[in-house]
């Protein structure tokens, strides 16, 4: 079965400190991979996705990057941290189901709580 | 742009209720209607709902969608505490990467 695995938890960083999340993906190959950030009281936004190894799209300019370096791995980073970057993030998989009547559904790993001070 | 609504916001119930979730959505290229509860962490898969008017259910909960109306409903029964969560609706798109727009989701409080 596939799992997915996502590190820290937890982190405190105070603004202007690098940021580095990572997400692991076990039991598919080629998944889809997403990151999202969760603002207190506020919906899922999509950050980045990525369809392979080094394919990395954008949904909101910010300064936040992503990074895909092998298959199963999705990296979350930051060079420069703001307050506004505090919220829960999470990393999700998906995999591309070509009968359109099959639908499709992502899975979400455990999430980081981010509280940049 | 694509947009998927939930409501109400929040609600408060009493143990043994039955509830219902709204959640209306409005994408380019729809492929199907996905349901989560959010407890503390993350989101937790329900549902998956591709086709109109076909019931999906487990245990108390289930779930309809209607394509027609781009809408799918959401229905607990017999509430229980430990259903007190967050429901989050999202709509799943066609396409290489299979967007996923989430609503801002319905905030559920079971009271004994």
């Amino acid at each position: 079965s596939q799992t997915i695995h996502q590190w820290p938890a937890t982190l405190v960083q105070p603004v202007g400190s690098p940021l580095s999340l990572e997400c692991t993906v076990e039991g598919t190959s080629n998944p889809n991979l997403y990151w999202y950030r969760q603002a207190a009281g506020r919906g899922l936004q999509l950050l980045f996705y990525s369809v392979g190894i080094g394919q990395i799209s954008s949904e909101v300019p910010q300064n936040l990057s992503a990074s895909r370096p092998q298959d199963r791995q999705f990296i979350l980073s930051s060079k420069k941290l703001l307050l506004s970057d505090s919220g829960f993030y999470l990393c999700a998989w998906s995999v591309l189901r070509p009968d359109p009547s099959s639908g499709n559904t992502i899975y979400f790993g455990e999430g980081s709580w981010l509280t940049v001070v | 742009e694509d947009k998927v609504v939930q409501s109400p916001l929040s609600l408060v119930v009493h143990e043994g209720d039955t509830v219902t979730l709204n959640c209306s959505y409005e994408v380019t290229n729809f492929r199907s209607l996905l349901w989560y509860k959010q407890e503390k962490k993350a989101p937790t898969f329900l549902f998956m709902l591709t086709s109109s008017g076909i019931e999906k259910k487990s245990g108390r909960l289930s779930s309809i969608l209607d394509k027609k109306e781009l809408f799918s409903i959401l229905n607990i029964t017999a509430t229980q505490t430990g259903d007190s969560a967050i429901y989050l609706c999202a709509a799943a798109e066609t396409g290489g990467y299979q967007k996923v727009t989430f609503g801002t989701g319905t905030k559920l409080q079971v009271i004994p």
